[in-house]
């Protein structure tokens, strides 16, 4: 079946601007995580849905970082006020087609984020 | 809080020789551990997974042990191939609230292989 899938694939953008990721994960999967992958950071942890929940903020770098996800599938990561230490790849991932499957994420192809 | 230390590279080998990737963790309670590996122009993909203590997780003829004793979960080959090189992430999740299972990631270890 298909798998996460991430767009836009690149992202080259102005500081100061707002930008926009979109995720959509494998069908059935309740769980959808963000990460972000930069060169100084390595792999970070974002932010995590799961269901109805109240989403876990807790790696989000600054209140410029949101996302929300509708209707428990697509994600949107948004990004105000661009900065040029923003610039990473954005990693989404989704999990958890049954109850011992939570701990299994894949990953989907990331977005490349260019501030300039 | 969790942490994982991996072996920094990059680590340069030739083909059929043998491959050896440490990694450590920190962790309250009982975490699952994972290999995964992202080859060059692709995404993450999970490599190998172990739930609990003297679990051997494997794939492609990868193997790594979970050692609860020494804390660490080392990545190992006995002979790798020039389509192994790629760069490779350690990481851990531990139920951090309900169904939370966020990764914490070591700092990738990037490895060649040369023909």
């Amino acid at each position: 079946g298909a798998g996460v899938s991430q767009s836009p694939s690149n992202k080259v953008t102005e500081k100061g601007k707002d930008v926009e990721l979109r995720c959509d994960p494998i069908s059935g999967h309740t769980a959808l995580y963000w990460y972000r992958q930069s060169l100084g950071q390595g792999l970070e942890f974002l932010i995590y849905f799961q269901g109805n929940s109240a989403p876990d903020k807790s790696g989000l770098p600054s209140d410029r970082f949101s996302a929300e996800r509708t209707g428990g599938s697509v994600s949107t990561l948004t990004i105000q006020r661009t900065q040029q230490e923003d610039s990473a790849v954005y990693l989404c991932a989704s999990s958890g087609r049954g109850q011992d499957s939570y701990n299994e994420q894949f990953f989907g192809p990331g977005t490349r984020l260019t501030v300039l | 809080g969790n942490s994982v230390t991996q072996m920094e590279g990059p680590v340069t080998l030739s083909e059929e020789a043998f491959l050896t990737i440490n990694c450590t963790y920190t962790a309250t309670g009982y975490p699952s551990l994972f290999w995964y590996v992202q080859y060059p122009g692709e995404g993450l993909q999970l490599l190998l997974k172990a739930t609990k203590a003297d679990d051997k997780g494997s794939n492609k003829g990868f193997e790594a042990t979970y050692r609860k004793e020494t804390t660490s979960f080392h990545l190992e080959k006995g002979s790798v191939q020039v389509s192994d090189s790629a760069v490779y992430f350690c990481a851990l999740s531990a139920n951090s609230g309900g169904s939370n299972y966020k990764l914490t990631f070591g700092k990738g270890t990037l490895l060649t292989v040369n023909p």
